[in-house]
């Protein structure tokens, strides 16, 4: 399978803190993506990093590549109960072709 | 600008039975993909169009699923005939306004959830 792997599958904080989920890949990648999915609904695009891009932040988000590792990371700062979600990575090996994770569930109680 | 519409959103069909499902992506975007998603997994994808033809349809179980996008626009997924196993929602998802782009996101409709009973 070319899907990667969230983890962990399952986390819960208290609104205000971090939250990081990694994930982590098989192949080489032109770009990872990270996606929300809220319950009952389709996936909301939150941000791309390129393969030759090593950070990159969106607001409270912060997104890392480390392509020798072929890992990434997403980090969610100072949560708020509206980021209760399923997070998944997203990578495409060749051309636009999308490969999802497992996810990772957030719970984040007010 | 309007999302990407799906249709139905939920489905009940008993074993043996045939469904379709249909998607109609933002105006302008050349790609379309269909990817089922089993409750408590990420997304696999089934099959991905570029226009109206086919990049990859690898992981289409095509003895019983079936794909078509009309005149490179709208799309219908079909099933026939459905097994449990194919419990699971069925998203759309597009991108690509410009043609094929390496970092395009994903947009994706709210997917149509089918029960195999």
């Amino acid at each position: 399978s070319q899907q990667g792997e969230e983890d962990p599958q399952a986390l819960s904080i208290q609104e205000g803190e971090n939250a990081t989920m990694n994930c982590s890949y098989k192949t080489s990648i032109n770009n990872l993506q990270w996606y929300r999915q809220n319950s009952g609904r389709g996936l909301v695009h939150l941000i791309l990093i390129r393969s030759n891009e090593r950070e990159k932040h969106s607001g409270r988000l912060r997104v890392t590549l480390d392509t020798s590792k072929k890992s990434s990371s997403l980090l969610i700062t100072a949560s708020r109960a509206a980021d209760t979600a399923s997070y998944f990575c997203a990578t495409a090996p060749t051309g636009n072709q999308f490969y999802f994770g497992t996810g990772t569930s957030l719970t984040v109680i007010p | 600008e309007a999302g990407v519409a799906q249709s139905p959103r939920y489905k009940i069909i008993e074993k043996r039975q045939s469904v379709a499902f249909w998607c109609n992506p933002i105006s302008g975007h050349a790609t379309l993909y269909w990817y089922q998603q089993i409750l408590g997994q990420g997304p696999k994808l089934l099959i991905q169009f570029q226009n109206n033809g086919v990049v990859d349809d690898s992981q289409l179980p095509k003895d019983r699923f079936s794909a078509e996008r009309l005149k490179g626009v709208d799309s219908t997924l079909k099933i026939q005939p459905a097994k449990l196993e194919d419990s699971a929602v069925y998203l759309c998802a597009s991108s690509s306004p410009q043609g094929i782009s390496y970092n395009s996101p994903l947009h994706f409709g709210n997917g149509t959830r089918l029960t195999v009973t």
